[in-house]
């Protein structure tokens, strides 16, 4: 069966520092890779997404970056962060292909706290 | 984009059917709708997701009428545990699978 394992599960950062959040996927090959965030409150904002190995597409300019390495393994990225980059961070997978990947299977998500 | 408009919030009581409607009135031909739930501090979950008419699963029922401009997700006899966020979205069919999340409806189940 597939997996996703993201972390770390909490984090807290000061302003300026860097940071890297890993999240791999087991059980699958060439899946769909996406990077959210979500604040305080509802509503998760699509950051980043993956079709395959180097192809990052940006949804919202900001202060992060994603890469993906391998196959499976995702990983958001900054240089310096701001106050305004914390919130929890969710990574997730689905199937490349048809109508399986509106299905997404999400990590266990990143709470990050920049202070 | 098909946007899609439901409540901001539901309440409801232990053992009642609970229906959350959603309209995405510029559905387009070859868009799904989907739906998730999601618990605090954690990711969504895929509850369900239908095309036309009615789908049924183990966890809800999704009824969508001919002209697909809405779409109710039925839960069943709910309980505490269903006290979640449920978000309707319609994935656009050439959009490469971006989701676009909106703020979800939110529903609360009292004992």
């Amino acid at each position: 069966s597939q997996t996703i394992h993201q972390w770390p599960a909490t984090l807290v950062q000061p302003v300026g520092s860097p940071l890297s959040l890993e999240c791999t996927v087991e059980g699958t090959s060439n899946p769909n890779l996406y990077w959210y965030r979500q604040a305080a409150g509802r509503g998760l904002q699509l950051l980043f997404y993956s079709v395959g190995i180097g192809q990052i597409s940006s949804e919202v300019p900001q202060n992060l970056s994603a890469s993906r390495p391998q196959d499976r393994q995702f990983i958001l990225s900054s240089k310096k962060l701001l106050l305004s980059d914390s919130g929890f961070y969710l990574c997730a997978w689905s199937l490349s292909g048809g109508v399986a990947k509106n299905i997404q299977y999400f990590g266990a998500g990143t709470r990050l706290s920049v202070l | 984009l098909a946007k899609t408009t439901q409540p901001i919030s539901m309440d409801s009581y232990e053992g009642q059917e609970v229906n959350i409607t959603c309209s995405h009135n510029n559905i387009a031909t070859n868009d799904y709708i989907t739906w998730y739930q999601q618990f605090p501090s954690q990711g969504p979950r895929f509850i369900i997701q239908g095309y036309k008419t009615k789908v049924t699963n183990e966890v809800a029922s999704l009824f969508i009428p001919a002209d697909r401009k809405s779409s109710t997700l039925s839960l069943p006899r709910v309980s505490l545990s269903d006290t979640a966020v449920y978000y309707c979205l319609v994935p656009l069919y050439n959009q490469g699978g971006k989701l676009i999340f909106g703020q979800g409806t939110e529903l609360s189940v009292k004992p």
